[in-house]
């Protein structure tokens, strides 16, 4: 099945403790994206991959890291989380000029306390 | 700039009753692409459907329907004799032909009664 998957759906952290989440797609997609999902504001896209090794900032990057070692993993990291990153996370992909629509990931929502 | 506007924050109805969720968008690219997203209480997103800017037939399925207006710049849902299973928020979003982001407006939040 065509999928993405993000791990995990649920986290709680403390500020300041290094997390990752981890995004995979099986669908060959050259780009992959995350979004963060908050209440009256939609999904902002924070970090996006074209292919392998080719990552650049989206509209609200601060507090993240990503890395596109493979094609099919996209991890997000956040090195010192603070309650303002308390979001819901989308990882999401599809092929290259994205006319089909995304993919997304089932979510994780993270609590940063 | 690129913006989507989805004015309707929180729509009420009773089921059975028709809805039509708004959607006006902002663009100065001629080739673009719109996107209903459904998010259930589960919380995933569900994509309903994707309309090029070349393409301003209507489409229907099911008790779903879209009009796609780009004298108004709009991009309206419609849900024709709605279901409690409709219950969710529904985003609108936008791309342009040229890049692979996605602009999503702020969501409607679809509430149906029984």
């Amino acid at each position: 099945e065509a999928q993405v998957t993000q791990n995990p759906r649920y986290l709680i952290t403390v500020t300041g403790k290094k997390l990752t989440v981890t995004c995979s797609q099986n669908m060959n997609h050259e780009y992959m994206s995350w979004y963060r999902q908050d209440p009256g504001l939609g999904l902002r896209q924070i970090y996006y991959s074209m292919n392998v090794e080719v990552t650049d900032k989206g509209d609200v990057p601060e507090g993240y890291k990503v890395s596109r070692k493979e094609k099919r993993n996209f991890p997000l990291i956040l090195e010192s989380p603070s309650p303002n990153q308390t979001s819901l996370y989308f990882c999401a992909s599809t092929t290259l000029t994205g006319t089909y629509g995304y993919t997304f990931g089932s979510g994780t929502r993270l609590t940063v306390v | 700039a690129q913006k989507v506007t989805q004015a309707q924050t929180e729509i009420s109805v009773v089921e059975k009753e028709d809805v039509t969720l708004d959607c006006v968008y902002e663009t100065r690219d001629t080739t673009y692409y719109l996107f209903w997203y459904k998010q259930p209480p589960s919380g995933e997103l569900v994509f309903l459907i994707r309309r090029n800017s070349f393409d301003e037939q209507n489409e229907i399925s099911g008790r779903y329907s879209w009009n796609f207006q780009k004298s108004t710049s709009s991009f309206n849902f419609t849900i024709t004799a709605s279901q409690v299973v409709d219950s969710a928020v529904y985003f609108c979003a936008l791309s342009a032909y040229n890049t692979d982001k996605l602009i999503f407006g702020t969501g409607t939040r679809l509430q149906v009664f029984p």
